[in-house]
């Protein structure tokens, strides 16, 4: 069974601790995103990799990076976290290809105090 | 830029009634489109797809065509069950091989029995 897991289901840090988000995938995919989802707002992507050590800008980088040393595992960083980024985060993987469907991890919701 | 845009909701309706969710998209080129749900407490799985205009995506009795004439996407459902209670996501992959994808706000359903 294909699987997309992520470090933490619940998380909660103090404004200006930096957290890190872990997002393993075991499907040997190439794409690796991370997303976060807010009511009313859907899915907004924040950064996203093709390949190990590549990564692109999404739509809302800002206040967050990525690392990707290895191919299954995709980091999201909060440098200084802040209440703004009180928020559900996804990761997600595909296959290299534009058809390929993306799987997803459950998810962490994360609390900045 | 491409753009996704889903009915308000949530939507609540008895068991065995019919479901639509409407769903229309902006987007340069010919974009494969996506419908994704997320029952509580999980991360998103994909429901089905269309990747060119006056496809069919099916499955679990949920039908959506992709229609390029009215840049919609809407999906159907002939019978609603309780377990179809969740939070339904259109999404749209524009071209390029990144995979990227562009996803609506959500639609939260609720089944009462």
């Amino acid at each position: 069974d294909v699987k997309v897991t992520q470090s933490s289901r619940y998380l909660v840090k103090r404004t200006g601790e930096k957290v890190f988000l872990e997002c393993v995938q075991d499907m040997d995919h190439e794409n690796m995103f991370w997303y976060r989802q807010d009511p009313g707002l859907g899915l907004r992507l924040i950064y996203f990799s093709y390949d190990v050590k590549m990564k692109e800008k999404g739509d809302i980088p800002e206040g967050y990076s990525v690392s990707r040393e290895k191919k299954e595992r995709f980091s999201l960083i909060l440098e200084s976290a802040s209440t703004n980024q009180t928020s559900m985060y996804l990761c997600a993987s595909s296959k290299r290809g534009s058809y390929n469907e993306q799987f997803f991890g459950p998810g962490t919701r994360l609390t900045v105090l | 830029g491409d753009s996704v845009t889903q009915m308000e909701g949530p939507v609540t309706l008895s068991e065995e009634a019919f479901l639509t969710i409407n769903c229309t998209y902006t987007a340069t080129g010919y974009p494969s489109l996506f419908w994704y749900v997320q029952y509580p407490g999980e991360g998103l799985q994909l429901l089905l797809k269309a990747t060119k205009a006056d496809d069919k995506g099916s499955n679990k009795g949920f039908e959506a065509t992709y229609r390029k004439e009215t840049t919609s996407f809407h999906l159907e459902k002939g019978s609603v069950q309780v377990s179809d209670s969740a939070v339904y996501f259109c999404a749209l992959r524009g071209s390029g091989n990144t995979g990227k994808l562009i996803f609506g706000q959500g639609t939260t359903l609720q089944v009462k029995p």
